[in-house]
């Protein structure tokens, strides 16, 4: 079965950093992209960041670049979101999602997001 | 990027069915055929329904149908059922990136 089991939020001052954690299990977690999904309180779904299988390329919405890091680390099948420079507008639950490989293995492109982990509640406030 | 236009809610009776909308631009639904559809129940992650427009997951139930015409993709729920109540979002790609639609609350009557 496959499972994504996140940690890693809370609540953080203005400015703050955080980094979050997506554990996976249930399948060859180094053969398939990853991406995270926010969703502020009460609010649509916001696509955030992705990277690819290996790990070699990541990819951000414009409002997070340079602030957010994606990583993962296929031998602890685990990946990572380090979130920094924090504001109220980033307050929300973060999702981490596998990426479907729907066109190419690994690959990121032109997918979806078959499995959801159950979500970490980030707060900004001071 | 802008967000993927949805109406802010849809309804229909159990049995009856009902059409979601989802207008993006020539650069993310109207380039890709990589439209997909996500429902999501208060305070659970979201579901995916409908990958590559039209395209659903093992699992998935059959009365959840999608399709595009130009820059809108639309998805259709046949046969509304009380726990197709729910919040349903789209999603396209677009070089190099994802962009989700606003969201479409559906009430069942």
């Amino acid at each position: 079965e496959v499972q994504l089991l996140q940690s890693g939020g809370g609540l953080v001052p203005p400015g703050g950093s955080l980094r979050l954690s997506c554990a996976a299990s249930g399948f060859t977690f180094s053969s398939y992209a990853m991406t995270w999904v926010r969703q502020a309180p009460g609010k649509g779904l916001e696509w955030v960041s992705g990277i690819t299988s290996s790990g070699a390329s990541d990819y951000y919405t414009g409002s997070v670049k340079g602030r957010f890091t994606v990583s993962r680390d296929n031998s602890k099948d685990t990946l990572y979101l380090q979130i920094s420079s924090l504001s109220a507008d980033d307050t929300g639950i973060y999702y981490c999602a596998r990426v479907l490989d729907l066109h190419a293995p690994g690959s990121f492109h032109r997918s979806a997001f078959d499995y959801w982990g159950q979500g970490a509640l980030v707060t900004v406030s001071s | 990027q802008s967000a993927l236009t949805q109406p802010a809610s849809v309804s229909g009776s159990p049995g009856q069915s009902v059409t979601i909308s989802c207008t993006g631009t020539d650069n993310d639904v109207g380039r890709y055929n990589s439209v997909s559809w996500y429902q999501q129940h208060p305070g659970k992650a979201p579901k995916l329904l409908i990958s590559d427009v039209r395209n659903r997951p093992s699992g998935v139930s059959d009365r959840f149908s999608g399709s595009k015409s130009g820059n809108t993709a639309s998805l259709t729920i046949s046969g509304l059922q009380a726990e197709d109540e729910a919040d349903y979002y789209c999603n396209s790609y677009t070089s190099s990136t994802y962009v989700f639609g606003t969201g479409t609350a559906v009430t069942v009557l």
